[in-house]
């Protein structure tokens, strides 16, 4: 079974510095999606980031990029210009690609505070 | 266009009372996802429907516990009997395909509170 971990409980970031989250994963496959999930307090889940691990180039959005490491498992997110906005909870998550595996494996989230 | 509705949106129940978390996916999603998420924990799969079919039910616990989406009307995630192990937040997400989680939208989830 596929495992993903983060094993940063918390993180803190100066507004307008850059701060990077961990994630690594444990999987035998090879081909699979990796997703980066922001929890506000209002408790939704919105997707950050997604990349496909066939994939070399790694995944951007605005303020939001990877470090995608296949060899090494690894899958961090670097979050720049942090803005107040940002602070919320982060689950890293996969997804295999495989033909009947949707579903979404979380790790236990890293709660991101930004301070002034 | 309406997000994922779930309702309620908080839901409190004693032990042995039945427990009923509604989902109404986005317009036009016919895949509905339960996830579970226990305090200061990730969510953790429990059950894939399509429209009147279970697809994948795998992370739902054996007795208990029991989900639907009929042809009309919203999923129901359904827990008889609740214990306090049950407290947790579920959340529905809904996709209009099955492979593609880059369409894969939240809701904000039911807290369940066992007293």
């Amino acid at each position: 079974a596929q495992t993903v971990t983060q094993s940063q409980p918390e993180m803190s970031v100066q507004e307008a510095e850059t701060v990077t989250l961990s994630c690594t994963y444990d999987t035998s496959e090879s081909d699979y999606y990796l997703f980066w999930y922001k929890q506000p307090p209002s408790r939704q889940m919105i997707l950050v980031i997604r990349q496909e691990a066939y994939k070399q180039q790694n995944a951007t959005e605005n303020r939001f990029s990877v470090n995608f490491q296949k060899a090494a498992k690894s899958f961090s997110l670097k979050i720049s210009d942090s803005q107040l906005g940002d602070a919320a909870m982060y689950f890293c998550a996969y997804r295999s690609a495989s033909g009947t595996a949707s579903k979404l494996t979380f790790g236990t989230g890293t709660r991101l505070q930004v301070t002034l | 266009n309406a997000g994922v509705m779930q309702n309620p949106r908080h839901l409190v129940r004693r032990r042995g009372q039945e427990a009923r978390l509604r989902c109404s996916p986005m317009k036009g999603h016919s895949h509905v996802y339960w996830y579970r998420q226990l305090p200061e924990e990730g969510l953790k799969f429990m059950v894939y429907l399509q429209k009147e079919n279970i697809i994948d039910e795998s992370g739902m616990p054996k007795e208990r516990f029991s989900a639907e989406f009929p042809k009309e009307g919203p999923s129901i995630l359904r827990i008889q009997q609740v214990v306090r192990g049950d407290s947790a937040a579920y959340f529905c997400a809904s996709s209009p395909v099955r492979q593609d989680n880059e369409k894969l939208f939240f809701g904000s989830g039911t807290q369940l509170s066992v007293l």
